[in-house]
């Protein structure tokens, strides 16, 4: 069966402490791989797209790389602004999306 | 910038009355989606539409329906609600299947009670 897990599920930061988030992901088929950031009472925010192994992107502090079987978000010098929950899904064979349940990142003062 | 957009923010209906949640994209996207999305579950994909008039099942379908009349709009229907579907509802956009970029775009939600 095809399974999403983020982790850690919650991770707290101080100001400037860089950081990776971590997206593990068993499917059939990978047509891409997405980082999404979620405010509280909000709907999820695009980032990035990642479509083969070895592929990096960069927005910012924020930086996602892929595996065959895993993609980090690494996060530099973080600001309290980045705190928010960040989401990873994949693209599977069928063209639907499969979501994490998400990392809900703090960074404090 | 695409513009998603749902009809409530907020949403309080009692068990079995029958419950419309609208969205609507200015994107003139073919795929438009809807979640729901609970703590600790993530978003999990109710149903889904490609066309106009064409829907498909995603994950957890039953208590649920959907209407794509228009291509800007789609509609999730619970036609009796229960409290266990008391959830953040969120609608989605994006470009088709054959499209080289396929992110989705999301509304800002609908948190319905169901009482």
């Amino acid at each position: 069966e095809d399974q999403v897990t983020q982790s850690p599920e919650a991770l707290r930061l101080q100001e400037g402490e860089s950081s990776s988030l971590n997206c593990s992901y068993t499917v059939s088929g990978l047509r891409g791989l997405f980082w999404y950031r979620q405010d509280p009472g909000k709907g999820p925010e695009f980032l990035f797209t990642l479509y083969s192994a070895g592929e990096e992107k960069e927005k910012e502090r924020l930086k996602a790389t892929l595996t065959k079987k895993e993609s980090f978000l690494h996060i530099t010098a973080p600001k309290p602004e980045d705190s928010a929950t960040y989401l990873c899904a994949v693209r599977r064979n069928n063209n639907d999306m499969r979501f994490g349940a998400g990392t809900r990142l703090t960074v404090k003062p | 910038d695409v513009k998603v957009t749902q009809s409530s923010r907020y949403l309080v209906k009692r068990t079995g009355e029958k419950v419309f949640l609208e969205c609507v994209q200015d994107m003139d996207h073919e795929n438009m989606f809807w979640y729901r999305q609970d703590p600790g579950l993530g978003l999990r994909l109710i149903y889904f539409s490609y066309d106009v008039k064409m829907k498909e099942k995603g994950d957890i379908p039953e208590g649920y329906s959907v209407s794509r009349e228009k291509k800007e709009r789609f509609s999730l229907i619970l036609e009796s609600a229960s409290t266990n579907q008391t959830s953040m509802y969120l609608c989605a956009s994006s470009f088709p299947r054959t499209h080289t970029t396929y992110e989705q775009y999301f509304g800002p939600g609908t948190r319905l009670t169901v009482t």
